[in-house]
């Protein structure tokens, strides 16, 4: 029961830019930062982007996040094969005092 | 370099109850939260909850109170995920994760645990 909506699938060929949405409430997006994570086939998450547009050491600047009111995106510029994972977006939820994730999308390189 | 490392798969009956171990290495155990994420197969990540090593203070997902409940060990530097009354929908991955100080994000992952509820 994700309280953060993202959709299930997008996709594009390499080089293309992507970007995936991820709808919230007040609750959470429109007041804490919010975090992307990359998950590849049979692997752990991996954290991609973190307050709401920081990329941790080691992640490409072909990343990028933003937040608007209670949305958040993340952009895939340059796309390429290895981007091919489930992308998830998460924050703190104040009313639930817990953390959310987003219903995942699956990304696609065609 | 920071690891976690989760215990290994296990398979329970229904109605019974399962430990997932974490154990840290590569920082300072007793200052930064660890949490615990779990993933059923095909579906998404779900937060189940959060504890601080240094007091032992925790935060459960509502939907997990009651039934789980995380300790710790500060001498071997681990986490310990204990989860009650298995139904065949906690069948999942189950991760410890560490929490970036003041970023609510989590910066190192275990490398997950199956566990399998099935009679």
């Amino acid at each position: 029961q994700s309280v953060l909506t993202q959709p299930p699938s997008a996709s594009g060929t390499p080089g293309q830019r992507v970007t995936i949405s991820c709808s919230g409430s007040t609750s959470n997006i429109g007041n804490n930062i919010v975090n992307w994570y990359q998950q590849l086939p049979g692997t752990a998450p991996k954290l991609l982007i973190y307050n709401s547009g920081q990329r941790p050491s080691g992640v490409p600047d072909r990343f990028s996040g933003s937040k608007s009111g209670t949305s958040a995106s993340l952009a895939i510029s340059g796309l390429q094969s290895e981007d091919e994972a489930d992308y998830y977006c998460a924050a703190w939820d104040d009313s639930l005092s817990g953390y959310v994730f987003g219903t995942g999308t699956k990304v696609t390189v065609l | 370099q920071v690891q976690l490392v989760q215990s290994g798969p296990e398979v329970k009956q229904p109605g019974a109850s399962v430990r997932v171990s974490c154990k840290a290495s590569g920082y300072t155990f007793t200052s930064f939260f660890l949490h615990w994420v779990r993933q059923a197969p095909g579906q998404g990540l779900e937060w189940m909850g959060v504890m601080h090593p240094n007091v032992g203070t925790t935060i459960y997902a509502q939907r997990f109170q009651g039934r789980v409940s995380l300790t710790r060990d500060t001498s071997t530097s681990t986490v310990y995920m204990d989860l009650s009354g298995l139904r065949s929908d906690d069948t999942a991955v189950y991760y410890c994760a560490r929490e970036k100080p003041s970023s609510y994000c989590f910066d190192y992952w275990g490398q997950g645990t199956l566990v399998t509820v099935s009679s």
